[in-house]
């Protein structure tokens, strides 16, 4: 059964601070994992993508990682602003079953 | 092109109630799959639905019911409600066919409290 970790669950940074944010995966027969973010109360919102044959993925300030051997991705977001303050969730897609497993989210404040 | 539209965005209910919730995914999709958030368990799948048949089903009791119709709306049903299905119900949406390879759109959930 694939479980989904992220820490830490909260984090506090200045504004232009880079914020590195961690994701791990027991089960390293995914298929994809994407990254959300969640504003308090709203749906989810797309960031990236990364398919299961590719490393990372970038855009613009965002840039997310996959290593599948250790079960691990990373999203890194450069030169943080206020407006950055929200909830990042991980998901973990595997074909079997045709559902995502959510890791709990890292509530990340971006203090100006 | 529209996104994923979520009805009604709140509801009260009352507890031994009973509620349903809508979702139209985007055009040209036709999967729809729900999700269940709270912050003591965080998302959990509900189920998955692909040209009017359910794909999978979570781990919920069977007073979460769903379908879909052929233009691939959803629905979602939740019979004598209780106190802890207080939660953010969220619809995603995919094409469907095959591995999800574009990941899944989300919808803006609806909010339901059941007191």
């Amino acid at each position: 059964k694939q479980e989904v970790t992220q820490i830490p669950a909260a984090l506090s940074v200045p504004e232009g601070e880079n914020l590195v944010l961690n994701c791990s995966f027991t089960d390293s027969a995914i298929y994809n994992l994407q990254w959300f973010r969640q504003d308090p109360g709203k749906g989810l919102t797309s960031l990236l993508l990364i398919q299961s044959s590719q490393r990372e993925q970038t855009s613009g300030r965002l840039n997310a990682s996959l290593d599948k051997s250790s079960g691990r991705s990373t999203l890194y977001i450069a030169a943080s602003q206020p407006g950055d303050s929200a909830t990042y969730l991980c998901a973990a897609y595997k074909a079997a079953g045709n559902k995502l497993t959510f890791g709990g989210g890292t509530r990340v404040l971006v203090k100006p | 092109k529209a996104g994923v539209t979520q009805t009604p965005r709140y509801l009260i209910k009352t507890r031994g109630q009973q509620v349903t919730l809508s979702c139209s995914p985007i055009s040209g999709h036709r999967s729809v799959s729900w999700y269940q958030q709270t912050p003591g368990q965080g998302l959990q799948f509900l189920f998955e639905y692909f040209s009017e048949t359910q794909r999978n089903k979570g781990n919920f009791p069977g007073r979460f019911s769903g379908r879909q119709f052929s233009n691939s709306r959803s629905e979602m049903n939740v019979s004598t409600l209780e106190l802890g299905d207080s939660a953010l119900y969220l619809c995603a949406s995919s094409p469907g066919q095959g591995v999800i390879t574009r990941g899944y759109t989300f919808g803006s959930g609806t909010r339901l409290t059941v007191v």
